[in-house]
């Protein structure tokens, strides 16, 4: 069966360090993978696109990789601040073409602490 | 622009009685989803459209209706509450249907079912 998994134990770093978040999939030929950001009480909130042709991504104190041979993306945050204590969910299309849906994982708890 | 728009945020319903929750987005979208969210098992699909007249099942379409009849707005019928679908329940659009079309999410509906 087809899975996307996180990390479900929250992810505790110290401010200043760079936080990894991991993102796993099975049976899944994505053709691009997403990430968001989710505060408590409020929906998720896109951060960065990575297509299958792309390794790398970079978006300011960001960066996303793709491996697709591992069926992995990796999901970085250089220089850490509290506020970036949040929920980081990945989500890659199931399906196929353009009515392909948007599946998500179940999320990682990111804890910044000063 | 208001972005995507839920009604209610809040809702308490009792076995059997029946609702709908409401979506309404202002970007002149054409993809429109809904989600629910219970927690460690992340955000699952439940239904999804790619424009008016047109919807789909997600992962977990038992229970629940939907339809488009305009661009805007994309309600969620709850037939027969079960406390099953105790769970908060997030729309969310996007400009173009599954290609790369990053997700625009409203603020969310919580749901209690007795």
């Amino acid at each position: 069966s087809q899975k996307i998994e996180q990390n479900s134990e929250a992810l505790n770093i110290q401010e200043g360090k760079t936080a990894t978040l991991t993102c796993n999939y099975t049976n899944y030929s994505p053709a691009y993978l997403q990430w968001y950001r989710q505060d408590p009480g409020r929906g998720p909130v896109f951060l960065l696109l990575i297509r299958e042709n792309e390794k790398e991504k970079r978006k300011e104190r960001l960066k996303v990789t793709f491996d697709t041979t591992l069926k992995q993306s990796l999901f970085h945050i250089t220089a850490s601040q509290p506020a970036d204590s949040a929920t980081y969910l990945c989500a890659l299309v199931g399906g196929s073409g353009n009515t392909g849906k948007l599946i998500f994982g179940q999320g990682t708890t990111l804890q910044v602490k000063p | 622009n208001a972005g995507v728009t839920q009604t209610p945020k809040f809702q308490v319903l009792k076995t059997g009685q029946s609702m709908t929750l409401q979506c309404a987005q202002d970007m002149n979208h054409e993809y429109m989803s809904w989600y629910r969210q219970d927690p460690g098992m992340g955000l699952r699909l439940i239904h999804y459209s790619v424009g008016a007249g047109i919807t789909d099942q997600g992962e977990v379409p038992n229970g629940y209706n939907v339809s488009r009849s305009t661009t805007e707005d994309f309600p969620l019928r709850l037939l027969s509450a079960a406390p099953s679908q105790t769970s908060v329940y997030f729309c969310a659009s996007s400009y173009r249907s599954g290609s790369a079309g990053e997700l625009f999410f409203g603020e969310g509906s919580r749901l209690t079912v007795l």
